[in-house]
This record gives structure tokens, C-alpha cells and sequence, in this order.
């Protein structure tokens, strides 16, 4: 069975650019979650999607971020535009939803944003 | 201050010794992950408990709810367990800065 897979591993662009980070969540699995680690911090939760829907938005810095998961598959992180401290690693993770929140969650690989 | 908080921040051990990482924290939590990632970046979770103690392998996790705090144990540590262990919470998705790690051989 495949692992929740991210895209790209790793993105490099200039102050002001756009970004588009995408996750590929394990098979079946409503839940989707996204986390971000700046460099010496620790990790962040960001939002948390259930099936399609915003079951959390709470940890978005501002709304420069955009985060969608249209047909609750695959989800989309926007940042636009970009700029200088949102460099760092960009996890997702996803979880099966059997009515408890806190089930098991498996991360991605990360992708690396590095924005100059 | 961090909500979830890990001890030591830096752990040099020799292959075969005993280690342990601790995580208190300060919120109510449904569930307590251990992460462990990798040079390269990848996050594994290691455990997810929310009471009592779990083993898998060489690795041993445990909570204690009341005091707020758990720990991770490796037994007869080697250098492919090098990695940064990361204590994290569930309730409103709280992480430790982590443990980074290195087995000499």
C-alpha cells in the first residue's frame, strides 16, 4: 500500500512568487492534515481537513495560506505570496477516521520550501 | 514556554547503551505520538498511546496521564537509530522541538 506522498520535495522561489504543495493521502483515509516546521522550531499543525471539508484552520498564519482538498482526496497548500519566514519543511499527514480523533496518523515525506 | 517539552534537546550514546527521551507537557491530551525523523527528513510514528506503556522491538513508549509526562526507551541503542524523536500531542496537534540523537558505534 502506498504512503501518503507530497509534492514537490523540495521548492525554491523568490519573495513574492506563488507555491502550490500538494499531498496524496493514503488510500481511504478522510483524514488529512497539514504541519509545518521552520527551521529550529518545532512542528506546527496548520489545518486538518475531514473527507473535504475544514474540520480545523486554526494553525494558518495568514491568508496568504490557502489549503483545499476538493472531492476529499488529494489536497492543495497555496502560498501566495510567498514570503521569506514561510521557508521550512511542509508535512502532511493523514489518518483513517473511525469516530475518534486521534487515530493513528502517517506522515509524508515533507517538502521543503525555501523561499529567497 | 512549549507546551510539550523534551529532554535532552542533544543525546550521544554509545552502540548497546540504554537510552531515554522525555516529554512533559501541559495540556489535556486525547493521545500521545512518538515521531521519530530521520536525516533526509521523513517522519515515522513510532507509537501512539494514551495510557500505560507499548513496546515494539527495541523501543519501549510510556505515559503517565496523571504526572503529564512519558518516555521513550531504546534498549541496546545502534547507530541506525540516529535520528530526532519528537513527542507529540493530540488535543490540539502540539509537537516537541525534539531529541536529536547519535549512536557511536
Amino acid at each position: 500500500e502506498a504512503g501518503v506522498t507530497q509534492f514537490p520535495s523540495h521548492s525554491v522561489i523568490e519573495k513574492g512568487q506563488t507555491v502550490t504543495l500538494r499531498c496524496d493521502p493514503i488510500s481511504g483515509h478522510d483524514n488529512l492534515y497539514w504541519y509545518r516546521r521552520v527551521m529550529g522550531k518545532e512542528i506546527k499543525f496548520l489545518l486538518h481537513f475531514v473527507k473535504e471539508s475544514k474540520q480545523d484552520e486554526s494553525g494558518m498564519p495568514n491568508n496568504r495560506f490557502l489549503a483545499e482538498r476538493t472531492g476529499g482526496t488529494y489536497s492543495t497548500l497555496k502560498v501566495q505570496p510567498a514570503e521569506l519566514e514561510d521557508s521550512g519543511v511542509y508535512f502532511c499527514a493523514s489518518s483513517q477516521a473511525v469516530g475518534v480523533r486521534s487515530y493513528e496518523q502517517y506522515f509524508g515525506p515533507g517538502t521543503r520550501l525555501t523561499v529567497t | 514556554k512549549n507546551e510539550v517539552e523534551q529532554s535532552p534537546q542533544n543525546l550521544t550514546a554509545q552502540e548497546g547503551e540504554f537510552i531515554t527521551i522525555n516529554c512533559s507537557y501541559s495540556v489535556g491530551i486525547s493521545a500521545l505520538h512518538w515521531l521519530q525523523q530521520h536525516p533526509g527528513g521523513g517522519i515515522v510514528s513510532l507509537f501512539m498511546l494514551s495510557s500505560g506503556k507499548k513496546k515494539h522491538g527495541r523501543l519501549i513508549a510510556t505515559i503517565n496521564i496523571q504526572e503529564k509526562h512519558s518516555s521513550l526507551h531504546i534498549t541496546a541503542s545502534h547507530p541506525r537509530d540516529s535520528a530526532v524523536y519528537i513527542c507529540a500531542v493530540w488535543s490540539q496537534f502540539y509537537f516537541g522541538t525534539g531529541t536529536s540523537l547519535t549512536v557511536i558505534p
